[in-house]
């Protein structure tokens, strides 16, 4: 079962705007990752977070993280039409190597 | 170099019959993962493979649903007496030893009719 749960399913900004996604979770984990999908083909990993790090950033992503709620979000600023996508949370499995996915939010970017 | 690649692209088959869904990881990934993906859902764990060995194969829903990696680099994931429910997108990812990130393929399309 998922245990990743995403909010907003889906969000519609323009060009320029920053967006923003949020990630909660059930049980303990070590790490958290966050993975962008076009066209429900392959994911892309776009950052990690370590159960003891509450903030890092890459580029225009910035992620934080919340053990004590089990939450995480993460925030895209300036947005671009190319980051219109669907963008999921990812928490380690029960063996710690496999991924357990939330539903995801789709992210639309008009121009 | 070159990415996961998974064949074929889409496979569409009738309830009952057995299809073989293919993933070639990238080259030198010892971890090798099979994810199933219903519309509208982010992807589910199935099957993970360290090397040839399937180390945890929790998320196999039932006995018809197998995978295989003989010789730690091509795995083939084996669905018997397909049904309906099984359409998905089945995408398979590799990474390193020990390493979080995974690397996912374009994933195969499976359409039960």
């Amino acid at each position: 079962s998922q245990q990743g749960e995403e909010d907003p399913q889906a969000l519609s900004i323009q060009e320029g705007e920053n967006a923003t996604m949020n990630c909660s979770y059930k049980t303990s984990i070590n790490n958290l990752q966050w993975y962008r999908q076009n066209s429900g083909r392959g994911l892309v990993h776009l950052i990690l977070i370590r159960s003891n790090e509450r903030e890092k950033h890459s580029g225009r992503l910035r992620v934080t993280l919340d053990t004590s709620k089990k939450s995480s979000s993460l925030l895209i600023t300036a947005s671009r039409a190319a980051d219109t996508a669907s963008y999921f949370c990812a928490t380690d499995w029960d063996s710690g190597y496999a991924l357990n996915f939330g539903k995801g939010t789709s992210l639309l970017v008009t121009p | 170099g070159a990415g996961v690649s998974q064949t074929p692209s889409n496979k569409v088959t009738e309830k009952g019959k057995y299809v073989e869904l293919r993933c070639d990881p990238i080259s030198g990934h010892t971890a090798l993962y099979w994810y199933r993906q219903s519309l509208g859902q982010g992807p589910e764990f199935l099957i993970y493979f360290q090397g040839t060995g399937a180390a945890d194969d929790s998320g196999l829903p039932n006995d018809r649903f197998f995978a295989v990696r003989p010789e730690g680099s091509v795995s083939t994931l084996k669905i018997q007496r397909t049904e309906r429910g099984d359409s998905a997108v089945y995408l398979c990812a590799s990474s390193l030893w020990g390493e979080e990130t995974q690397y996912f393929g374009p994933g195969t399309r499976l359409l039960v009719l």
